[in-house]
């Protein structure tokens, strides 16, 4: 149990334009998902935390305007990464906390995005 | 916000060694959890400890929570058990605050 997907689990682009991630919560629902980056050799990073049916909170630093989140229902979360840039290029990965219970996130497999 | 370090950052292991992990934070928690991050970069869950112990085959951890650490014990590792360790924290909201991990290497 406790399963979370990524799609896609890599994705080449050209400089400017722009890529959705989908993360899906396969066997439960997830009031909360969370939205991480790690750079190579590094550790992860909390980009934004993303609610259902409300606006998604960004940490300092991290444009919500250029990573954009949508947590439309309780097993799907969306991070559109808007006119991508090389320095965009890094590993995304998400995670969801079980609707009520306790605190474990549980994370996916992450998407490796590279912007040319 | 809250800090975790992780020890030691590299750790390089024959196969059939035991190894402890430690993961100190700076605050109380209500959430501690152990990941093996895979060469393909998936994260493993190994245990959701806020506090006391707990044992899952070759693993165990341990988090004594009012000293604010956790230990993380591999008994007789194998070269699968390779990759990066996290600690990760949350204190207060359900967010998670990583560790900077420790890079295990178990060499035949």
């Amino acid at each position: 149990g406790a399963v979370v997907s990524q799609h896609p689990s890599w994705v080449i682009c050209k400089s400017g334009t722009s890529v959705k991630i989908e993360c899906r919560s396969l066997d439960f629902q997830a009031t909360t998902m969370f939205w991480y980056r790690q750079f190579p050799k590094q550790s992860l990073m909390l980009m934004a935390t993303s609610n259902e049916g409300s606006k998604a909170t960004y940490e300092q630093g991290v444009e919500k305007d250029k990573f954009l989140i949508n947590h439309a229902s309780l097993t799907l979360s969306t991070l559109t990464v808007t006119s991508a840039h090389p320095e965009d290029s890094s590993f995304y990965i998400c995670s969801a906390k079980l609707a009520g219970g306790r605190n474990e996130q549980f994370f996916g497999p992450g998407t490796r995005l590279t912007v040319l | 916000g809250i800090q975790v370090e992780q020890s030691p950052p590299d750790l390089i292991l024959q196969e059939g060694a035991n190894s402890t992990l430690r993961c100190n934070f700076s605050d109380s928690v209500n959430n501690l959890q152990w990941f093996h991050q895979n060469p393909w970069g998936q994260l493993i869950n190994l245990f959701y400890i806020p506090s006391g112990t707990k044992q899952n085959g070759r693993l165990s951890a341990t988090t004594v929570a009012t000293e604010r650490y956790s230990l993380l014990y591999i008994s007789s590792s194998q070269t699968t058990d390779s990759g990066v360790y996290f600690c990760a924290v949350g204190a207060g909201s359900y967010q998670l605050t990583f560790g900077k991990g420790t890079k295990l290497s178990v060499i035949p």
